[in-house]
C-alpha cells in the first residue's frame, strides 16, 4: 500500500544548528505539504509545493521537492527553541483528494 | 476567520462504552475530514465529507465508528463499543479546495479508553 516515511525518526539539536527532515513517497505524488505540529498541539499547514524540484523558503525554512515528485525535505537554518514540535509531511492519497500523512519527525532544541 | 472547533477537549471512557465527538468546520469549507492520530504516529484519515456526503470512509472501521454531517456543516463522529485501542486524538480538519490548499485542524479530541 501507500506509504511515506520520514527520516530521521527523532532529532536532537542544539540551538542555533542546522536541522533536515526527509520525506520518501513509494508512489509520485502531484503536490506535498508540510504540518509542524507543536508538542500537545494540531498540525499546522506550513506550506505546498507542486512542481518537479520546487523550492520554497519561509524565513530560516526551506523546503524542497524532489524532481521526481516522489521525496521532500524541509531544513530550518539556525534553530530556535520555538522550533520544536514534530514535522509531517503529506501527500495525496492515491485516487483520492485527502491527504495521506507521513510518520513524522520530532525534532528538540536544546537551548 | 474562526477556527475548526471541537468538543469535547478531553474524554475517558471504559471499554465497550460509546462516545461521540463533535465538529463544527470554517464556514464555507465543503470538505470536512475525520482523522485518528495515535500518540508518536502521523494522522490517519477515518472519513471524508464533501457537503454532506461521504466521499472516503474506506479506513474507517464501520463496525464500531460511524460519521455524519447533517446539514454539510457541523459533524459528529461516534464510536460503539470502544476498544482499548481506540485511545488516540480525534482530529477534524476542514479545507476549502483541498486540491490547493492545505487543511485547518481543530484542536483534537484527546480520547482514553480505560
Amino acid at each position: 500500500g501507500q506509504q511515506v516515511m520520514q527520516i530521521p525518526q527523532y532529532q536532537h539539536v542544539q540551538e542555533g544548528e542546522d536541522f533536515t527532515t526527509y520525506c520518501n513517497s513509494s508512489t509520485t505524488l502531484s503536490n506535498i505539504q508540510w504540518y509542524k505540529q507543536r508538542p500537545g498541539g494540531h498540525p499546522v499547514f506550513l506550506i505546498q509545493l507542486v512542481k518537479s524540484g520546487e523550492v520554497k523558503k519561509q524565513k530560516r525554512l526551506t523546503f524542497q521537492f524532489g524532481e521526481a515528485k516522489k521525496n521532500s525535505s524541509l531544513h530550518i537554518t539556525a534553530t530556535q527553541t520555538t522550533d520544536v514540535g514534530t514535522y509531517f509531511c503529506a501527500g495525496p492519497k492515491t485516487g483520492a483528494n485527502n491527504l495521506f500523512f507521513g510518520t513524522g519527525t520530532r525534532l528538540t532544541v536544546i537551548p | 476567520e474562526a477556527g475548526v472547533a471541537q468538543s469535547p477537549r478531553y474524554k475517558i471512557i471504559e471499554k465497550r462504552q460509546s462516545v461521540a465527538f463533535w465538529c463544527n468546520p470554517i464556514s464555507g469549507h465543503a470538505t470536512l475530514y475525520w482523522y485518528q492520530q495515535i500518540l508518536g504516529q502521523g494522522p490517519k484519515l477515518l472519513i471524508q465529507f464533501q457537503n454532506n456526503g461521504v466521499v472516503d470512509d474506506s479506513q474507517l472501521p464501520k463496525d464500531r465508528f460511524s460519521a455524519e454531517r447533517l446539514k454539510g456543516v457541523d459533524s459528529t463522529l461516534k464510536i460503539q463499543p470502544a476498544k482499548l485501542e481506540d485511545s488516540a486524538v480525534y482530529l477534524c480538519a476542514s479545507s476549502l479546495d483541498p486540491v490547493h490548499y492545505g487543511y485547518t485542524f481543530g484542536s483534537g479530541t484527546r480520547l482514553t479508553v480505560v
